[in-house]
């Protein structure tokens, strides 16, 4: 069994880009949620994505967007990059499709992006 | 709006001590909380699944209990060794708290 994948593992960009993270659930997982989590707080939640589509969102601005794959992977991509995106994003994948479902999740190892 | 806290946020016991962690939450109505560990700068690993029908779980050294009408639960590590040593988190549906910073002295 695979577990949850993440690419990729650090990443340094510029003030105003555009970045793509990527993840790929665990076999057997259908449903792909996404964290940002800035030193020394818990994650926060961006969204969830089940059967292609984004089924749940939490307080972050339309830049910050998302893509559920058929195979279940996901990206994450963030538009107009702000030094404050500088954080550990969390892939995190589940059955069912429920917010916080019955089934629990499981986490990726995290992309660190640095914006400069 | 569901709130998710941690007390207390850092601990430091001498190794083979028993110890206690402490989430609380704000709305009941959940599907089930589930206890994460994370090393410094690395992902989360899932330590227990508590669901809300649930009284406790166990694992090894770590039992989790959950009391959804007080909105609490608890992480007992029984036993504590230095590779305790990270930050354990409670999550409620997709919020988290900030986590406690458990440090195990040898």
């Amino acid at each position: 069994e695979t577990g949850v994948t993440q690419s990729p593992t650090h990443l340094i960009k510029t003030r105003g880009q555009q970045v793509t993270l990527r993840c790929s659930s665990q076999s057997g997982h259908n449903t792909v949620s996404w964290y940002q989590q800035a030193l020394g707080q818990g994650p926060q939640f961006i969204f969830q994505y089940y059967r292609e589509e984004e089924n749940g969102r939490g307080n972050f601005p339309p830049r910050f967007s998302g893509l559920q794959f058929p195979n279940y992977s996901s990206e994450l991509n963030v538009n107009a990059l702000e030094l404050d995106d500088s954080a550990l994003y969390l892939c995190a994948s589940s059955r069912g499709g429920q917010l916080g479902g019955s089934f629990g999740y499981t986490f990726g190892s995290g992309t660190r992006l640095t914006v400069v | 709006k569901q709130e998710v806290t941690q007390i207390p946020a850092a601990l430091s016991v001498p190794e083979g001590e028993n110890l206690v962690l402490n989430c609380s939450f704000t709305d009941s109505a959940i599907y089930n909380l589930q206890w994460f560990r994370q090393d410094p700068g690395k992902g989360l690993t899932s330590l227990l699944l508590i669901q809300s029908s649930q009284r406790e779980q166990t694992s090894g050294r770590l039992n989790a209990s959950l009391d959804k009408s007080s909105g609490r639960s608890t992480l007992y590590i029984a036993a504590s060794q230095p590779g305790d040593s990270a930050t354990y988190l409670c999550a409620v549906k997709v919020v988290f708290g900030k986590g406690t910073k458990l440090t195990v002295n040898p």
